[in-house]
């Protein structure tokens, strides 16, 4: 069955500090994407990433950067000189194919503060 | 651009009562996800339609239930509602499924 852990329950840095969010994953499926997701204070849900299981490689998106690796079953996620704003829960999420609608399944989220 | 439309944004209700919710999906977008996040908590898969049948169901209540119409948009009906149904329900929908889902803003249902 599918899962995602995120065994961070809650992260606090000083900013400008860079913070790495870990994810690890199970899953049967050799298809298979996985997610990140922010979700501020206001509550709405706010996509960053999405990696197939086909694509190994790293991704840099200005202070945000994604460490794949299937050899580790995990994705995850740093911020490189955090900023106050940084501050939400993040979660990672796994959606596959094999006897499902490719519905997401939530890691347990990870709540990130950044301190001024 | 457009985006996924939930309404209403708030819903208070009494125990007992029912409450439905709707969801708008982006135009030409195929599939429609139901999820519920408590407090604290991660979003929970409820239920999801593609082409307007059901697809998969998550740990949805039997006193749940949901439908998507022909026009595409969807409705969660909740009935005899309990506190433990107080949370945050976010429908999102996808053009191809696995390859994106846009959430709304989602609904925040009270029950007192």
């Amino acid at each position: 069955a599918q899962k995602v852990t995120q065994a961070q329950t809650e992260i606090s840095v000083v900013e400008k500090e860079d913070v790495t969010l870990d994810c690890v994953y199970e899953t049967r499926d050799t298809t298979y994407y996985l997610f990140w997701y922010k979700q501020p204070p206001s509550g709405e849900l706010v996509f960053l990433i999405r990696r197939n299981s086909f694509d190994e490689q790293n991704e840099i998106s200005g202070r945000y950067s994604w460490n794949f690796q299937k050899s580790t079953s995990s994705f995850n996620f740093t911020i490189t000189a955090s900023q106050v704003v940084d501050s939400a829960v993040y979660f990672c999420a796994l959606s596959e194919g094999m006897d499902s609608s490719y519905k997401l399944i939530f890691g347990s989220g990870t709540r990130l503060l950044v301190r001024p | 651009a457009a985006g996924v439309i939930q309404s209403p944004r708030h819903l208070i209700k009494e125990k007992r009562e029912t409450a439905t919710l709707k969801c708008y999906p982006i135009p030409r977008h195929d599939t429609v996800y139901w999820y519920q996040q408590g407090p604290g908590q991660d979003p929970q898969f409820l239920i999801s339609f593609y082409e307007k049948m059901q697809s998969d169901k998550g740990s949805i209540p039997d006193r749940f239930s949901a439908q998507q119409f022909s026009d595409y948009h969807s409705e969660l009906n909740m009935s005899s509602l309990e506190l433990g149904d107080s949370a945050l329900y976010f429908c999102a929908s996808s053009l191809q499924q696995g390859y994106g889902y846009t959430f709304g803003s989602g609904t925040r249902l009270t029950v007192v």
